[in-house]
């Protein structure tokens, strides 16, 4: 049982490159979220969606876009990787109607 | 606006001693209260979550929590520490039972000394 997968887990960027963070989840879940998570600031939402095909932005969605073509994948793009997206960041997905969120191992991004 | 106070950046207890941890909300209405925790290298793992009733809840790894609406509290307590409980403890407060938009709070990473 997989549970919530993300890839990759560790990436280094230049100023200016573009990337993908892939979430994967096999249990099902509706609504799927993805948090960054830096030094003193605790988790910060970025963009969620609530189904297929949906997305919202969070607290901080500027710089990222994101996309639920398929209920299982939430993929998290950076267009023009900036310094300040240096974070860790975290996905996380629940089913309609339950409050636990089952969060991904995280990706540590650098960006240089 | 929501939000969510953790006062204690980290703390460092000695094995078996007992633990209690900080968490304050701001919130306009009863919210839905979670502590979640984090092992290096890890996600988050929810240990208890309260959404209405006994207002003491017990959690996964024998953590407990006590909510009091007159402090705007959710503390999360426990009797006796054990080595493997060093992580970093996020509180966290939603609109909802699922709550698209979780508050986390700054966290507070837990030490655990011989």
């Amino acid at each position: 049982n997989a549970g919530v997968t993300q890839t990759p887990k560790f990436r280094v960027l230049k100023t200016g490159q573009s990337m993908t963070l892939l979430c994967a989840q096999d249990m099902n879940h509706e609504y799927m979220y993805w948090y960054r998570q830096d030094p003193g600031m605790g988790l910060r939402l970025i963009h969620y969606s609530v189904g297929e095909g949906t997305t919202a932005k969070g607290e901080v969605p500027d710089g990222y876009n994101v996309s639920r073509l398929k209920k299982q994948n939430f993929l998290l793009g950076l267009e023009s990787a900036a310094p300040s997206q240096t974070s860790v960041y975290f996905c996380a997905s629940r089913t309609q109607g339950k409050s636990e969120a089952f969060f991904g191992q995280g990706t540590r991004l650098t960006v240089v | 606006a929501q939000s969510v106070t953790q006062p204690d950046i980290h703390i460092t207890v000695s094995e078996g001693a007992s633990l209690e941890l900080r968490c304050n909300y701001s919130y306009g209405a009863t919210p839905y209260l979670f502590w979640y925790v984090q092992s290096p290298g890890q996600g988050l793992q929810l240990l208890l979550k309260y959404f209405s009733g006994d207002t003491l809840v017990q959690g996964i790894k024998g953590f407990e929590a006590e909510f009091k609406r007159s402090q705007s509290s959710f503390n999360l307590r426990k009797p006796s520490v054990h080595w493997s409980d060093a992580a970093e403890y996020f509180c966290a407060v939603a609109p909802g039972a699922g709550g698209f938009k979780t508050i986390f709070g700054a966290g507070t990473r837990l030490f655990v000394k011989a």
